[in-house]
């Protein structure tokens, strides 16, 4: 069983630049979850992707995008970014439709914005 | 909206007993996870709460109350390896959503 791999693991953009953030999802998993966590901060919901479609979104503007593909990885995209976007995010996936609740993460991927 | 609260930090001692509360207020409610972070790495899941009540796994037990909006994780025979933080999160409407507290920072000593 393959576990949630996302990539880069760090990266450092300056301010106003576009970052793209990308996530495979654990094997059998149709549900994929993006979280921003500040340091010292729990992780806050950004959307999530269901069978390729935005399945609901948190309180996160419009230059936050993202893409689920076909086998149901996906990519996080921050246009604009400003400094407040440094952060570590995650993504996890899990299977739609209920379930024991259980989201399986990755280790994330550390953006820092100068 | 939604909105957790849980104690930002505990301390307590190898071999002891330490319960990690929450309480919650939100807009719709369909379960109650908790999740260990090591510094540095992700979350991991550790329980569920669906339903009213005790769910046991191992060392961990967590409880729910839907009618006091109110939850808690307890740990039981402490070990150094524990020491790490603790978010509780609700479970949004929706496959799988879900909104995370603070987190509660434990320190396990010898």
């Amino acid at each position: 069983e393959t576990g949630v791999t996302q990539s880069p693991t760090h990266l450092i953009k300056t301010r106003g630049q576009q970052v793209t953030l990308r996530c495979s999802s654990q094997s059998g998993h149709n549900t994929v979850s993006w979280y921003q966590q500040a340091l010292g901060q729990g992780p806050q919901f950004i959307f999530q992707y269901y069978r390729e479609e935005e399945n609901g979104r948190g309180n996160f503007p419009p230059r936050f995008s993202g893409l689920q593909f076909p086998n149901y990885s996906s990519e996080l995209n921050v246009n604009a970014l400003e400094l407040d976007d440094s952060a570590l995010y995650l993504c996890a996936s899990s299977l739609g439709g209920g379930g024991t609740g259980e989201l399986f993460f990755g280790e994330g991927s550390r953006l820092t914005v100068l | 909206g939604q909105s957790l609260e849980q104690p930002s930090e505990v301390t307590a001692v190898e071999g002891a007993i330490v319960q990690i509360n929450c309480t919650y207020q939100t807009s719709g409610f369909y379960g109650l996870s908790w999740y260990q972070q090591h510094d540095g790495g992700a979350p991991t899941f550790l329980s569920y709460n669906g339903l009213d009540g005790l769910e046991e796994t191992g060392r961990f037990s967590s409880f729910l109350s839907r009618s006091d909006s109110y939850g808690y994780l307890l740990l039981q025979e402490l070990q150094m390896k524990d020491s790490a933080s603790y978010f509780c999160a609700v479970r949004g409407e929706g496959f799988n959503k879900f909104y995370f507290g603070s987190g509660t920072k434990l320190n396990v000593k010898p």
